[in-house]
């Protein structure tokens, strides 16, 4: 089992361009979430998929960002334009079942974004 | 407004020794309470996990204990080793959605 893969795993861009982070969950989970960590804010949720359908995007900061998931084996999220308070570690996670605090997320590496 | 407290950034303990860190909440409506541990670069890792409505989970080294009244749950690990020095972060869950607290950052010396 590969676990979550994310790419790249380091984004170093300029401010104002556009940036996309890849997430592959385990094969078989129905939820995908991502996070992102910073140290004023720490891990906290931007958006929740469920069977590939937004569920919760309360976490997203703002228009500027978006994510999709066009299949079970695929999401994206899209910073642009891109700013400097953006550089964060952006992290996915899937799990296996729609919804039981009990169900451990699974996360992967996480992409390190660094926004010049 | 944290609803998610871990107060101490770092804990230094001696390898064989136990490692206890905590945890504050304030939502008495979280339904599960989870640990993870982090190494650099790395994701976090599913540690171990305590429903609401027990107050103790064993799981090998790894204790968690959790006491509603006070809002409070503690890791105790024994014996300690070196290679459970990370960072450990408490999450309250709500259905699907986790809230992780700041982390522990815990140094275990050989």
């Amino acid at each position: 089992d590969a676990g979550v893969i994310q790419s790249p795993r380091h984004e170093v861009t300029e401010m104002g361009q556009e940036v996309t982070l890849r997430c592959k969950p385990i094969s078989g989970h129905n939820s995908l979430f991502w996070y992102r960590q910073t140290m004023m804010r720490g891990l906290e949720l931007l958006i929740y998929f469920n069977n590939n359908v937004p569920i919760d995007d309360s976490g997203m900061p703002e228009d500027r960002f978006s994510a999709k998931m066009p299949n079970a084996s695929f999401s994206t999220l899209k910073i642009q334009p891109s700013e400097p308070r953006d550089s964060a570690v952006y992290f996915c996670a899937s799990s296996p079942t729609e919804s039981s605090g009990g169900n451990e997320q699974f996360f992967g590496p996480g992409t390190r974004l660094t926004v010049l | 407004d944290q609803q998610v407290k871990q107060n101490s950034p770092s804990l230094s303990v001696q390898e064989g020794r136990i490692s206890i860190l905590n945890c504050d909440y304030t939502n008495s409506m979280f339904d599960y309470f989870l640990w993870y541990k982090k190494y650099p670069a790395e994701g976090p890792t599913f540690l171990i996990s305590i429903s609401s409505i027990k107050d103790k989970n064993e799981d090998g080294r790894f204790t968690v204990f959790l006491n509603k009244s006070a809002k409070h749950l503690s890791l105790h690990i024994v014996p300690s080793q070196p290679g459970d020095s990370a960072v450990y972060f408490c999450a309250a869950a709500s259905s699907y959605k986790l809230i992780f607290g700041s982390g522990t950052r815990l140094l275990v010396r050989p």
